[in-house]
This record gives structure tokens, sequence and C-alpha cells, in this order.
């Protein structure tokens, strides 16, 4: 079956601009994650859904971020006022287990 | 709290030589401890999990590792290396359910 399918694949924006990334899980995984890899630097756990809990919002590095999943599925990480600090690639998981997270390809952010 | 060090942030083997990539961790709890690869412009893709139960671990690809809870390491193996091994490697340690936290990751080139 189809895996996590990210969009867009890169993203360039100007300093200062409001970006969304979107994450399609694998149907029927009820978690999803967002990371972030920053050049030379591991990857960074941002925030956490699983069904209709209230997210795990502990790793979002400022209030700039935030993310919505809707209907349980598709989720969106919206980032305000892009800093150049923010460029990364931002990854997205699903699970249906807490060990076996499968991941998406990437957005690759730049920020100019 | 929990942390992952992957000792070797670059390897370089032969094709058809061993590969040994090391990694020691952090934790408070009974950890999780898990391999990813990471192929260029590729997703992570889980190469193998341990979860309490036995400590030597084998995953896809010929890859194996070893929990060893005395010396709190995680080393990666692999008996012959092969050209598709070139990746970027990443250790990764949860001692909560979904939490993971990543090594640095370890480049793997293979040399004909």
């Amino acid at each position: 079956g189809a895996g996590v399918s990210q969009s867009p694949s890169n993203k360039v924006t100007e300093k200062g601009k409001d970006v969304e990334l979107r994450c399609d899980p694998i149907s029927g995984h009820t978690a999803l994650y967002w990371y972030r890899q920053s050049l030379g630097q591991g990857l960074e756990f941002l925030i956490y859904f699983q069904g209709n809990s209230a997210p795990d919002k502990s790793g979002l590095p400022s209030d700039r971020f935030s993310a919505e999943r809707t209907g349980g599925s598709v989720s969106t990480l919206t980032i305000q006022r892009t800093q150049q600090e923010d460029s990364a690639v931002y990854l997205c998981a699903s699970s249906s287990t807490p060990y076996e997270q499968y991941f998406g390809p990437g957005t690759r952010l730049t920020v100019t | 709290a929990q942390s992952v060090t992957q000792l070797d942030s670059h390897v370089s083997v032969s094709e058809g030589t061993p590969v040994l990539l090391r990694c020691n961790y952090s934790s408070s709890y009974s950890p999780s401890l898990f391999w990813y690869v990471q192929h260029p412009n590729k997703g992570l893709q889980l190469l193998l999990k341990y979860t309490s139960a036995a400590t030597l671990v084998k995953g896809i690809n010929g890859f194996e590792a070893e929990f060893k809870k005395s010396e709190t390491s995680f080393h990666l193996t692999k008996p012959s290396a092969h050209m598709s091994d070139a990746a970027e490697y990443f250790c990764v340690v949860s001692d909560q359910d979904y939490k993971l936290s990543f090594g640095a990751g370890t480049t793997v080139t293979v040399r004909a």
C-alpha cells in the first residue's frame, strides 16, 4: 500500500512569510508525528497526535509553530513569520503501534 | 531523560568487509532501541528494533544489533557490506512509548 506522503517536497520562502507543510499518513494509522532534521543534527521531535487525544506539543520550538490534524488523518504543520533558523527538513511519520514509525520523504524548507 | 551518542560520524568500508556502527544510549527507564537508515533523498526506514525481548536483534538486509545493558550499547553490524548499504544510519532510543530521540547519525560509504 501507499506510504506516508508529504507535500511539497521542497519549499523556498522569504523570511517573515508563513508556510504550510502537509502530511498524508498511512491509511488506518492512528498516530502521527512531526520531526525536524537540521543540517548536521539528528532528528528533533516536534509534535505527536494520537487519535482524538490532545496532541503532545512539547517539542514545538516556539509559538510560531503549530500543527493540526483533521479528521484523524491529514496533518498540516504551519510555521508563521519564518526565520532563517527554521530552514530544515521536516519529516512526518505515522504508526499503528508505538514502536514502528513509518516516515515520509520529508519537506525541505529553505528560508531566504 | 533519554539520549543517544553515535560514536562515529563517518564510517568507510570496502565492499565485502564487515560493518560496525557504534551507539551508546542513556535512559531512565528500560529503553526501546532502534536503528533507522536514510538513503539519499529518501525517507527513513526502520532496520531493526529492540523492545525487551531477545538481546540480539536481526533486521532487514543482513543487519543485526546486540543490546548490552551493562555497556549501555546497541551497536549495529553487518558481516559483509554491499554498495547499496551506503547511506546514513541513525540510532534511536525511546523510554516512553512514542517519543523517539535520534543520534546525530553515521554516514557509511562503501568502496568498490
